[in-house]
Formats: C-alpha cells, sequence, structure tokens
C-alpha cells in the first residue's frame, strides 16, 4: 500500500515568514494530494489539494507544488500570520481504488508574532 | 457545505463495555471513513465503507467493527472496550471526487 512521509514534525516561523512542509509518498499512481488544516481542538479542514495533472496550485498565500518524477509534494505558506498555527497533514490517494485516504503524521506550526 | 456530524464530542466509558459511535453525513457521499488520531501518529484509518452494507479494513482495525445500513450513516463499534483504545475518534465522508470532509471528533476515554 500507500507510505506518506511528513517532514518537519514542528516547525517555528517568525510572523511573515515562508513556511514549508514537505510530504513523500510510495506509489506512483497515488494522484490526488490534498493538505488538511487542524486547528486545536477542531476538525481537520481542506485547505488546498493537487491532482497529478497539475504541478502546482495557489490560493492566495497558500501553494502546492507536486513533482511526480521524484514522489514528493509541499505546502508553502507565505506571509505567515499567527492564525496560522495549527497542525497540517498531507494526504496521497488512488482515487480509483475506493478513495482510501493516506495521511502524514502531520506538522505542527507555530507562528510567533 | 457538506454536513458530517458525529454523536458524541466526549464520551467516557469503563473497561470491557460496548461502545457505538455514530457518524452521519448530509451530503450523500458514497464513501465514508473512521480515523482514530493519537499525538505523534497523525490519523490512521481503522476502517472505511464506499457503499451500504459495504465495509474495508483500515490500518489498524483489530478491537473494532462497523456497520453502514443507510448511506448517510456510519456507526463504530468497540465491541468490548479496552484503556488503548481511548484516542480522538474522527469519521469523515467523501464523493467519488475525493475531496474528504471531517466530522467535529468524539474524544473517547476508557477507564
Amino acid at each position: 500500500g500507500e507510505n506518506v512521509e511528513q517532514h518537519p514534525s514542528t516547525l517555528s516561523v517568525q510572523e511573515g515568514d515562508s513556511a514549508v512542509i514537505k510530504c513523500t509518498y510510495s506509489d506512483s499512481a497515488s494522484n490526488y494530494f490534498p493538505w488538511y488544516k487542524q486547528e486545536l481542538g477542531k476538525r481537520p479542514q481542506l485547505i488546498i489539494d493537487i491532482r497529478s495533472n497539475v504541478g502546482e496550485k495557489k490560493d492566495q498565500r497558500i501553494a502546492v507544488t507536486l513533482n511526480k518524477t521524484a514522489k514528493h509534494f509541499s505546502l508553502h505558506i507565505t506571509e505567515t500570520q499567527p492564525e496560522d498555527s495549527a497542525v497540517y497533514f498531507c494526504a496521497a490517494i488512488r482515487a480509483d481504488t475506493g478513495n482510501q485516504f493516506y495521511f502524514g503524521t502531520g506538522t505542527s506550526l507555530t507562528v510567533i508574532p | 457545505d457538506v454536513k458530517v456530524t458525529q454523536s458524541s464530542r466526549y464520551l467516557v466509558k469503563r473497561t470491557g463495555e460496548k461502545v457505538f459511535l455514530e457518524c452521519v453525513q448530509d451530503m450523500d457521499h458514497e464513501n465514508m471513513f473512521w480515523y482514530r488520531q493519537d499525538p505523534g501518529l497523525g490519523l490512521r484509518l481503522i476502517y472505511f465503507s464506499y457503499d451500504v452494507k459495504m465495509k474495508e479494513k483500515g490500518d489498524i482495525p483489530e478491537g473494532y467493527s462497523v456497520s453502514r445500513e443507510k448511506k448517510e450513516r456510519f456507526s463504530l463499534i468497540l465491541e468490548s472496550a479496552s484503556t488503548n483504545q481511548t484516542s480522538m475518534y474522527l469519521c469523515a465522508s467523501s464523493s467519488v471526487t475525493s475531496k474528504q470532509f471531517f466530522g467535529p471528533g468524539t474524544r473517547l476515554t476508557v477507564l
């Protein structure tokens, strides 16, 4: 099955700096890669996703890049704000096999004001 | 907006009790999932279902069973709760287009 590794497990940045979280996956057939943000005590919320037919997607301060050859994808947050502090999870899925998600172990991001 | 609800936010049970956790979604999604979330281990899949009465084991099905009698409802059952099942349980649902939406979670404590 799929194996998703996520790094780093914790990340602290100064407000206004950029944050980058990286994930690698093992199954070359995975074709959908969502990122979730989970604030303390709340449910994970989808913040951005990318499919395997594109290399980059951007939504305001958040972007995701995908390198299919190397089997890794990254979340980039620019101009970080204190409200970006949360745990972020990546996932990889083969959308044609029942949509079983394989999650990374999460990155706890702290943005220091 | 997709709405996924779970029957309880907090639950305290005793070792050996039978525990039912219920999840309901209102978007006619085919797929439903149960995860447990533990510090440092991320989200681990217990069971998922891609249709009524259909179920598939995830990564950690031992000690759990599930039931999906109706499309909108997916139940997780702990036949005989144990202390190592103390955790946060998250339900999720998705359509065939893959976006997965989570419920608010149930924090289960087994004493």
